[in-house]
């Protein structure tokens, strides 16, 4: 089965750029989505289709990547952008694969 | 504007089936080629895709639930719905109705439910 590693948490102080990775072998392959949870409530998508942002989402989010690792940034960090993020691709052998999540937190 | 509605049973006893429904608004569930799905989250923990129907009526699961689940589609209502049997502790989870919004491309999940939280307990 696939599998997508993400760190547990990633810390960052307001106005400062967040990064947070998705690794899986040749990831780079596949187009990865990005999905923001907080507390209490259900996912929303941030970036799709590796780098695409949905009406409504910020243009401080974007996403790349390649090789063996994907990546979300977040530019300008503001405190109400501390959440879980996941990542999620889909895989012809696994179906729909979720990361295990990474809490962001805005120090 | 889509929305999707959760409604079901939220205390299931153990061996029992678990019974959620998704009524979909501001779209025909039947139109645009979209699929539905169903996610959960146990307490604490991350998501897990449970299974989707494609809007052939293909249905593919997740290979560790495929023996239990059943995801199926009311057109007529508008809604689609899961069935989970022989439900077990390890099944409490919130519940999540998706639609996915790249119709079968990437498999992107662009409109949520609200979730469920589904407890199984004696």
């Amino acid at each position: 089965s696939y599998v997508l590693t993400q760190p547990p948490s990633v810390s960052v102080a307001p106005g400062q750029t967040a990064r947070i990775t998705c690794g899986g072998k040749n990831i780079g392959s596949k187009s990865v989505h990005w999905y923001q949870q907080k507390p209490g409530q259900a996912p929303v998508v941030v970036v799709y289709d590796d780098s695409d942002r949905p009406s409504g989402i910020p243009e401080r989010f974007s996403g790349s990547n390649s090789g063996n690792t994907a990546t979300l940034a977040i530019n300008r960090v503001e405190a109400g952008d501390e959440a879980d993020y996941y990542c999620q691709v889909w895989d012809s052998t696994s179906d729909v694969v979720f990361g295990g999540g990474t809490k962001l937190t805005v120090l | 504007q889509l929305q999707l509605q959760q409604s079901g049973s939220r205390l299931v006893k153990p061996s029992q089936t678990l019974s959620l429904t998704c009524a979909v608004s501001g779209d025909s569930i039947s139109s645009g080629g979209y699929s539905w799905s169903w996610f959960r989250q146990p307490p604490g923990k991350g998501l897990e895709w449970v299974g989707y129907m494609y809007h052939g009526g293909s249905t593919y699961y997740n290979p560790s639930l495929k023996s239990r689940v059943t995801v199926s589609v009311d057109t007529s209502k508008n809604l689609f719905s899961l069935n989970m049997t022989s439900v077990t502790a390890a099944d409490t989870a919130v519940y999540y109705c998706a639609r996915d919004g790249s119709r079968g491309g990437t498999y992107f999940f662009d409109y949520w439910g609200q979730g469920t939280l589904v407890t199984v307990s004696s």
